[in-house]
């Protein structure tokens, strides 16, 4: 079965240093995995998605994440955090990899925390 | 920018009540979803829907819960008789869907649901 864990609950950085946030994940095939955003009161955004193409991905606002199968991660990072990145982070696995019809299993999601 | 957007924001009901969550997909999609968090838990899947019929759904979505898609632009969950346990946030996501490219699901801003 597939499944992800979210290394960190929280996270706290100062605003211009870098981000990272971690994530294992577990799975039976080649996965597809993602992470998304949520800042307060919206919705889940899609930040980026590794679907077997290029191991590093990018994302929005300056995210990237790198696939690396031997260790089983998808960590994501950031150069420089900004005050707007402060949200709840989750990584995420599809359950199949493809296919039309396709679930989310999700990381319990971390934290992330900008101090001025 | 088209969004899924989700009524109401939040709502709360005595135990044993019947609610339904409304959910409206962004309008080209053809697949949707729920999801519910339970405070301090996982994003866990709840149900798939695709062409008037349910595609996939999870061991929690038992009996009390149905789907439907009623007028071809609302989607909603109906939770028959809710218990205590049913309170979360839950989550509506659409698809454009396809055969072999994976397309992003796009999220609604939940609806917390809480029984008392």
């Amino acid at each position: 079965a597939q499944s992800v864990t979210q290394l960190d609950s929280h996270v706290s950085v100062s605003e211009g240093t870098p981000v990272l946030l971690r994530c294992n994940y577990s799975s039976s095939y080649s996965p597809s995995l993602f992470w998304y955003v949520q800042h307060p009161n919206k919705g889940l955004q899609l930040l980026l998605k590794y679907t077997s193409a290029a191991t590093l991905v990018k994302g929005i606002n300056g995210f990237e994440a790198e696939f690396k199968k031997s260790e089983t991660s998808f960590h994501l990072t950031k150069p420089s955090a900004h005050m707007s990145d402060a949200a709840e982070y989750f990584c995420v696995v599809s359950d199949p990899p493809t296919g039309n019809n396709r679930k989310l299993i999700w990381g319990l999601g971390t934290s992330l925390a900008v101090n001025p | 920018e088209p969004e899924v957007t989700q009524t109401p924001s939040h709502q709360v009901t005595q135990m044993g009540q019947e609610v339904i969550l409304r959910c409206v997909p962004i309008s080209n999609h053809l697949y949707f979803y729920w999801y519910r968090q339970i405070l301090g838990q996982k994003v866990e899947f709840l149900v798939s829907f695709y062409n008037n019929e349910i595609s996939e759904k999870s061991e929690i979505f038992d009996d009390q819960f149905s789907v439907e898609r009623p007028d071809g632009s609302n989607f909603t969950l109906k939770i028959r008789s809710t218990k205590l346990e049913d309170s979360a946030m839950y989550f509506c996501a659409s698809s454009v869907g396809g055969a072999l490219y994976y397309y992003e699901q796009y999220f609604g801003p939940g609806t917390r649901l809480t029984v008392t």
